[in-house]
This record gives structure tokens, C-alpha cells and sequence, in this order.
């Protein structure tokens, strides 16, 4: 099955600064790779996700950036914020999501003022 | 609409007791899904379900089991619990289409098995 690796497993950066998480995957087949954030005590929500058929997808100050060949995909976060500390989790499907997710172990985000 | 919705959002167990995780969605959706998440593990599915009357295993389905009752609840039962089984459950559902693959979590349910 599908192996989804996510590193670093914390990384604080200060504020204004960017920030990288990356994710490695194992399956050649996964063709959908969304990323969620998870502030503390709640639940994980969608930021943003991308497809195979892209190599790059944008969103505000948020990117995601995926090389099939690598089989790794990476978020970009720029002019980080005290808001954006939370734990983010990468994950991988085949069919587009339309199967179930295999996530990443999760990144600690700490924001330093 | 409520979203995803989860009972209890705290349980304490004794070890070998039983109980069951309710979870209800109102958008609509075909696939639901249970996670476990454990700090350092990230979210590990448990069963999933892609449309009623259908269940899977997921990752680590061993000491559960599921029921989709209907195209709305989809409930998770441990027949005995084990102090392994500490851990936060997270409920999730998803729309079956080519452009929209989101998956809407509900709030958890922190489970402490003593």
C-alpha cells in the first residue's frame, strides 16, 4: 500500500519568514495530494490540495509544488503569520481523492512572533 | 448545516468494555471514513465506507468494528476495549466527484481506555 513520509516533524520559523514541509510518497499510481491543517483542539481542514496532471498550484501565500518523477511534493507558506502555526499533514490518493487518504505524520508549525 | 458531527466528544473506558462512536453527516455524501490519530502517527484510517451498505478496512482495522446504517451515520464500535485504543477519533466524508475530493472531518471524540 501506499507509504506517505513528512518531514520535519516540527519547525518554527519567525514571523514574516517562510516556511517548507515536505512529503515523500511511494506509490507511482497516487495522482491526488492534499494538504490539511489542524490548529490545536480542532479538526484538520483543507488548505489546499493539487493533481498529478500540475506541477505547481498557488493559493495566496500558500503553494504547492509536486514532482512525479521524485515521487515528493512540498507546501510552501510565505510571509508566515502567527495564525498560521498549527500541525499540518500531507497526504496521497489514487483516483483523484476518490479513495481513501494515506497521511503524512504531521509537521508542528510555530510561528515566533 | 451541522457539517460532520461526532458522539460522545469524550468517553473514559474501563479495559474490556464496549462502546460505540456515533458520526452523522447532512451534505449529501457517499464516502465516510474513521481515523485514529496518535501524537507522532498522524490521522491512520480504521474502516471506511464509499457508499451505504459498503465497508473497507483501512490501515488498522484490528479491535473495531463499523455499521453505515445509512447514506448518513456511519458508527464505530470496540467490542473490548484496550488501553491501545486511547486515542482521538476523528469521522470524515467526502463527495464522490471528479472535481471535489475534500474531506470534512467532524469534530473528535477523545477516547482514554484505563
Amino acid at each position: 500500500g501506499e507509504n506517505v513520509e513528512q518531514h520535519p516533524s516540527t519547525l518554527s520559523v519567525q514571523e514574516g519568514d517562510s516556511a517548507v514541509i515536505k512529503c515523500t510518497y511511494s506509490d507511482s499510481a497516487s495522482n491526488y495530494f492534499p494538504w490539511y491543517k489542524q490548529e490545536l483542539g480542532k479538526r484538520p481542514q483543507l488548505i489546499i490540495d493539487i493533481r498529478s496532471n500540475v506541477g505547481e498550484k498557488k493559493d495566496q501565500r500558500i503553494a504547492v509544488t509536486l514532482n512525479k518523477t521524485a515521487k515528493h511534493f512540498s507546501l510552501h507558506i510565505t510571509e508566515t503569520q502567527p495564525e498560521d502555526s498549527a500541525v499540518y499533514f500531507c497526504a496521497a490518493s489514487i483516483n483523484f481523492g476518490n479513495e481513501k487518504l494515506t497521511f503524512g505524520t504531521g509537521t508542528r508549525l510555530t510561528i515566533i512572533p | 448545516n451541522a457539517g460532520v458531527t461526532q458522539t460522545p466528544k469524550f468517553q473514559v473506558l474501563k479495559t474490556g468494555q464496549s462502546m460505540t462512536l456515533q458520526c452523522a453527516q447532512d451534505m449529501n455524501h457517499n464516502s465516510m471514513y474513521w481515523y485514529r490519530q496518535d501524537p507522532g502517527m498522524g490521522l491512520r484510517l480504521i474502516y471506511y465506507s464509499a457508499s451505504e451498505g459498503t465497508t473497507d478496512k483501512g490501515e488498522v482495522p484490528n479491535g473495531y468494528n463499523v455499521s453505515r446504517l445509512n447514506k448518513r451515520e456511519f458508527s464505530l464500535r470496540l467490542e473490548s476495549a484496550a488501553p491501545s485504543q486511547t486515542s482521538v477519533y476523528f469521522c470524515a466524508s467526502s463527495e464522490e466527484s471528479s472535481f471535489v475530493n475534500e474531506q470534512f472531518f467532524g469534530p473528535g471524540t477523545r477516547l482514554t481506555v484505563l
